[in-house]
């Protein structure tokens, strides 16, 4: 069981906008800005798409972006494209004995 | 550029010692604030943290597998390596290593990935 809680599964239509959710505790979530978001596309690595909550890396579209409320984080992707079909995962900083949580992935399907 | 690159057996068997190799390129584990950790990913499971190390040779370890990890830095050959003892099937997944940029920052490079199974 994750440490972090995710739907199992999203859907949507392209040109529509889904949010991902993500959910821990005071402990990790609620306490430190340390969320971040991750993309993996079937046999891929893993890539990161926001980070710090809500700050985006260079390169990575606008459509997503991050927010958080209290001790749940969330991910919007808006303008759905074909190409964001793919596994989502959510991170946390959980303080110096856990150090790093993850959720249990969302699979995104775009219809 | 960043690069990483994990290495190891891809088979080990039950009660073996697996050890893994993370060899770098585009930046120096000497740096202030930069980490390379570890995280597996077992066949269609979810992405578990397992270790990183800091430039300072501060360790982190998971509260759940720290009994069976090691992790262990060469800053002159850009290597990081992961040691995890009493190899079990559940153990079986794809291992990553990642650049860390800042203390408790994000993962923004990621290696390929390596499967490992644990199988007599």
């Amino acid at each position: 069981q994750s440490a972090l809680t995710q739907p199992a599964s999203v859907s949507g239509s392209p040109g529509q906008s889904i949010t991902i959710s993500c959910t821990g505790t005071s402990s990790d979530v609620g306490t430190y800005n340390l969320v971040s978001w991750y993309q993996q596309h079937p046999g891929k690595a893993p890539k990161v798409m926001i980070y710090d909550d809500n700050k985006r890396p260079s390169g990575v579209s606008n459509r997503f972006s991050g927010s958080k409320s209290g001790n749940t984080a969330s991910l919007t992707i808006s303008g759905l494209q074909a190409e964001d079909e793919a596994d989502y995962y959510c991170c946390s900083y959980a303080g110096s004995t856990t150090n790093w949580v993850f959720g249990g992935g969302t699979k995104l399907t775009v219809l | 550029q960043i690069t990483l690159k994990e290495s190891g057996p891809t088979l080990v068997k039950p009660t073996q010692t697996l050890t893994l190799t993370c060899t770098f390129s585009g930046f120096s584990l000497s740096t202030s604030a930069v980490g390379v950790g570890w995280i597996r990913q077992p066949p269609g499971k979810a992405l578990e943290w397992l270790a990183l190390i800091y430039w300072d040779d501060d360790k982190r370890y998971s509260p759940s597998l720290k009994s069976k990890l090691t992790i262990t830095k060469d800053t002159s050959k850009n290597q990081v390596v992961l040691t995890m003892t009493k190899m079990d099937p559940v153990d079986t997944a794809t291992y990553y290593c990642a650049h860390s940029l800042s203390v408790y920052g994000h993962f923004d490079y990621w290696g390929q990935g390596t499967l490992v199974t644990v199988s007599s």
